[in-house]
């Protein structure tokens, strides 16, 4: 069962528009949620958080929406830039269920000049 | 750089062999995590140390194991391996047991079964 899910395998967005990769989950528990980027042949790294009791959290470039209703998060990237091309993994945490991170699959994401 | 070191980088054995991966983490963590990555796929979680100990457990197969020693490295061992072990397996650290979101990644150890 995937708890965190990712439907857009790859997105391509041209350079200075708005790229928006999104992210659903299931478990309504989830206290905390995040966003990893990864470049070829390293490891992820940390991106942007937000807190289940937020709706938005921005840092930069880079905004994060959740909308628990919908049980939807979404970061939003303005203006992207090349180096912006990697692998985004969107997170979520659930501190009832032994503290496990659970990823989703990614999604590729490509900046045209 | 994470200050996550992984080793070997990359790994090509056949099916039924053993192999030990090693995770050293940032100076200073005492949380080490185990992730599997297969092909397209999501990072899935597999085990989580703390101090020694065993925190979280995830979707680990009854053929893996791993351990954390007291200089606070970390080994992931892989038997009977089958074709389909072959996958990007990462280690991460934390400072603390509860995962507050940001880990620190290494670059990953490729296994490839043969």
């Amino acid at each position: 069962d995937q708890q965190v899910k990712q439907n857009s395998p790859s997105l391509s967005v041209q350079e200075g528009r708005i790229s928006i990769l999104n992210c659903d989950y299931t478990n309504s528990m989830f206290d905390y949620f995040l966003w990893y980027k990864k470049y070829p042949a390293e490891g992820p790294t940390f991106l942007i958080s937000i807190s289940s009791i937020k709706d938005k959290n921005e840092d930069g470039r880079f905004t994060v929406f959740l909308n628990k209703s919908a049980k939807h998060l979404s970061l939003h990237i303005v203006p992207s830039q090349p180096g912006d091309s990697a692998v985004y993994f969107c997170a979520a945490i659930s501190y009832s269920s032994a503290s496990k991170i659970i990823f989703g699959s990614g999604t590729r994401l490509s900046i045209r000049p | 750089d994470s200050g996550v070191t992984q080793t070997p980088k990359h790994l090509i054995t056949a099916t039924g062999q053993r192999v030990t991966l090693r995770c050293s983490p940032r100076s200073g963590d005492l949380s080490v995590y185990w992730y599997q990555q297969s092909l397209d796929q999501g990072l899935q979680f597999l085990i989580q140390y703390y101090n020694g100990e065993e925190r979280a457990k995830g979707n680990i197969l009854e053929r893996f194991s791993a351990q954390q020693f007291p200089d606070l490295h970390s080994e992931l061992n892989l038997s009977s391996l089958e074709l389909g072990d072959s996958a990007l397996y990462f280690c991460a650290s934390s400072a603390s047991g509860r995962p507050t979101g940001e880990l620190f990644f290494g670059e990953g150890s490729r296994l490839t079964v043969l």
